[in-house]
């Protein structure tokens, strides 16, 4: 069954740089694209950024531009959201969910990792 | 494109019918989902492309819509509905979400 975990997430000081990871399994991980969403606590749904089954797309919501950079490596089944700069702002749950359309960039389909916390506090 | 969806939580009774509604900012064409999301957990996707229900979610849940203007319906609210609904674009490769709609228990 399709699989996705995030790892990478914790405590970090402002200011500083973040990794988070997500593994992904149970499906054809070069055929499709990968998202990453967030969502502060207590607050909504925001996408931050969506790398196309190939790695050579990317896209980044607008408010997010320069401080995030997606990447994949489809050797690994991995797909990476480095963030530099971290402000209290950036303290959310991170999601990486898999596109549901073959081949293309779409949107978040039914699969979701769980979840990590990036809590950004000195 | 922005997304906006009304109302912004609501209260409601087991067997209700409740009905939400999502607005763009411009035409979307078909490129409208809506995700539920429970307390403590990743949001599941109820109905992609303004209609088409994921498989496995009841047929209670029903979406409609065309343009700008979109709804999500409950037909006869079941305990385990009781969860913030969003709205989401994927006409845009830049995704976006609506605010989200809580529905709670009266």
């Amino acid at each position: 069954q399709v699989q996705l975990v995030e790892s990478g997430g914790g405590v970090v000081q402002p200011g500083m740089s973040l990794t988070l990871s997500c593994a992904a399994s149970g499906f054809t991980f070069s055929s499709y694209a990968l998202h990453w969403v967030r969502q502060a606590p207590g607050k909504g749904l925001e996408w931050v950024a969506v790398i196309s089954y190939h790695g050579s797309d990317k896209y980044y919501a607008d408010s997010l531009t320069g401080r995030f950079t997606v990447s994949r490596d489809n050797s690994k089944n991995m797909v990476y959201l480095h963030i530099n700069s971290l402000r209290s702002g950036d303290t959310a749950v991170y999601y990486c969910a898999r596109d549901y359309r073959i081949f293309g960039v779409s949107s978040p389909s039914a699969y979701w990792g769980q979840g990590i916390l990036v809590t950004v506090s000195s | 494109i922005q997304m906006t969806q009304s109302p912004s939580s609501l209260s409601a009774s087991v067997g209700d019918r409740v009905t939400i509604t999502c607005r763009s900012s411009q035409i979307i064409g078909t490129f409208l989902n809506w995700f539920q999301q429970r307390p403590g957990k990743a949001p599941d996707l109820l109905i992609y492309d303004v209609s088409t229900l994921q498989s496995g979610v009841p047929s209670r849940f029903n979406g409609s819509g065309s343009g700008t203007e979109f709804t999500l319906t409950i037909s006869s609210l079941q305990p385990e509905d009781f969860a913030t609904y969003y709205c989401q674009q994927g006409y845009s490769t830049r995704v976006t979400f609506g605010p989200g709609t809580k529905v709670d228990i009266k």
